[in-house]
């Protein structure tokens, strides 16, 4: 059973470096959706995808940061830039869609330290 | 707006006591409602859920939680943990109208001691 996987675990950048996060979700799953969690904190929606289409945005996610599904499968998240206050975890999570229900798997996450 | 609250943030108690998570949701519509759990060093993982019929839900590790539509409330019950149960709890809401996304209450840390 494979589940949804993030690379890398985990990432330390100096302020201002760009990094980006990939998520791999589970096979046939058509929804994916990014997360950011700090310290104390539920994950807070960044944003999701419909196979490629990238539907919706957070206010939360500035312009330095960028989102793809380029084929439906795997997907990417930069961040350009970063500023301390992008410290956090990067969550991941992928659904199939049916008409009532949307169970969300989570992967293991992306730990991001900017120093 | 939509909220999501976890009334503890830390509870504290031995194994074989009984456990309660209260959940309260702020939102006019139906929504589905899930609980996530998240063991040390671990991902977030789904507890259980409900969507519709019996509101009452039982998950996986003798977990069960209960819909009470007039009160808002998604309340997490097992009526005797184990040390293994130690781990952070996370209640969620998804409006049935809206495309899945998930608000996430901040979590209510449960510690069980032997």
């Amino acid at each position: 059973d494979t589940g949804v996987s993030q690379d890398p675990r985990h990432k330390i950048t100096k302020r201002g470096q760009n990094v980006t996060f990939r998520c791999d979700p589970i096979s046939e799953h058509n929804r994916l959706y990014w997360y950011r969690q700090t310290l104390g904190q539920g994950p807070e929606f960044l944003t999701y995808f419909q196979n490629e289409a990238q539907l919706e945005k957070s206010r939360l996610l500035s312009d330095r940061f960028s989102a793809e599904r380029p084929k439906g499968s795997f997907s990417t998240l930069e961040i350009q830039r970063t500023e301390q206050g992008d410290s956090a975890m990067y969550l991941c999570a992928s659904s199939l869609a049916l008409a009532v229900a949307d169970t969300q798997y989570f992967g293991p996450g992306t730990r991001l330290t900017v120093l | 707006a939509q909220s999501v609250s976890q009334h503890n943030h830390h509870v504290i108690l031995s194994e074989a006591a009984s456990l309660e998570l209260g959940c309260n949701y702020s939102y006019g519509g139906t929504v589905n409602l899930f609980w996530y759990v998240q063991y040390p060093g671990q991902h977030l993982q789904l507890l259980l859920k409900y969507f519709s019929g019996d509101p009452l839900v039982k998950g996986i590790k003798g977990f069960e939680a209960e819909f009470i539509k007039s009160k808002f409330s998604f309340n997490l019950r097992k009526p005797s943990v184990q040390w293994s149960d130690t781990a952070e709890y996370f209640c969620a809401v998804s409006p049935t109208d809206s495309w899945g996304k998930l608000q996430f209450g901040a979590g209510t840390q449960v510690v069980v001691t032997p």
